[in-house]
């Protein structure tokens, strides 16, 4: 099984700073197998980035990913008030498809 | 507008039996597989079942392998998960997840998630 580690676990910010997210396989998950999502307090997981670096339908461009292997980085360009969250990143490449634990984006 | 809309949830004792379910709508269900995540209260994510669209393939995790049994009713547009021998540790919001592309045979990202019913398991 691969596992997922997301780092930092909190992440304390200010509206309009940059956020950078990492997550880091145990084994690497191939150029482009992993996709980040974005969970806020009582809603479901949402979609965000798919093959490393493709935005989901409707996600703004102030969110990318990039990264390869087993090292992949999530940047929040310029932080809205609306994505203060919790982010997962989630591998498929490999079966039992994991996530990370997650990191908490909260306001500083 | 593609949807999932699960139910089924609630209280149980350690032992018991749940069966939920997932209704989908604005796509065309039989063409995409589908799974089960589930999220402990406070915790993260986790797969635990998948059912392919097109070869009736089921997958589990070890943690509810030979447990919890899926299954799916395309004339109904529907995803099932039944629940058996429950646990403690099975407390969580089971959401129902599609596969990020239609048809695939490889493994896929989660997209859309359905808004989850939580499952309580206690006495």
């Amino acid at each position: 099984e691969i596992v997922l580690t997301q780092s930092p676990g909190t992440l304390s910010l200010s509206p309009g700073e940059r956020a950078t997210l990492s997550c880091r396989a145990s084994q690497s998950v191939g150029s482009s197998y992993l996709a980040w999502y974005q969970q806020k307090p009582g809603q479901a997981p949402r979609l965000l980035i798919y093959g490393a670096s493709s935005r989901a339908t409707g996600i703004p461009g102030r969110f990318s990913g990039s990264g390869s292997g087993t090292d992949f980085t999530l940047t929040i360009s310029r932080l809205e008030p609306e994505d203060f969250a919790v982010y997962y990143c989630q591998q498929y490449a490999n079966s039992p498809r994991t996530f990370g634990q997650g990191t908490k984006v909260e306001i500083k | 507008e593609v949807q999932l809309v699960e139910s089924g949830g609630g209280l149980v004792q350690p032992g018991g039996s749940l069966r939920l379910s997932c209704a989908a709508s604005g796509f065309t269900f039989s063409s995409y597989s589908m799974n089960w995540v589930r999220q402990a209260p406070g915790k993260g994510l986790e797969w635990i079942s998948y059912f392919s669209s097109s070869t009736s393939t089921i997958y589990y995790a070890d943690s509810v392998k030979g447990r919890f049994t899926i299954s799916r009713d395309n004339a109904k547009n529907s995803l099932y998960l039944q629940m058996n021998s429950l646990r403690a540790e099975d407390t969580a919001v089971y959401y129902c997840a599609r596969e990020g592309q239609v048809g695939t045979t490889n493994w896929d990202w989660f997209d859309p998630w359905g808004q989850g019913t939580l499952v309580t398991v206690s006495s």
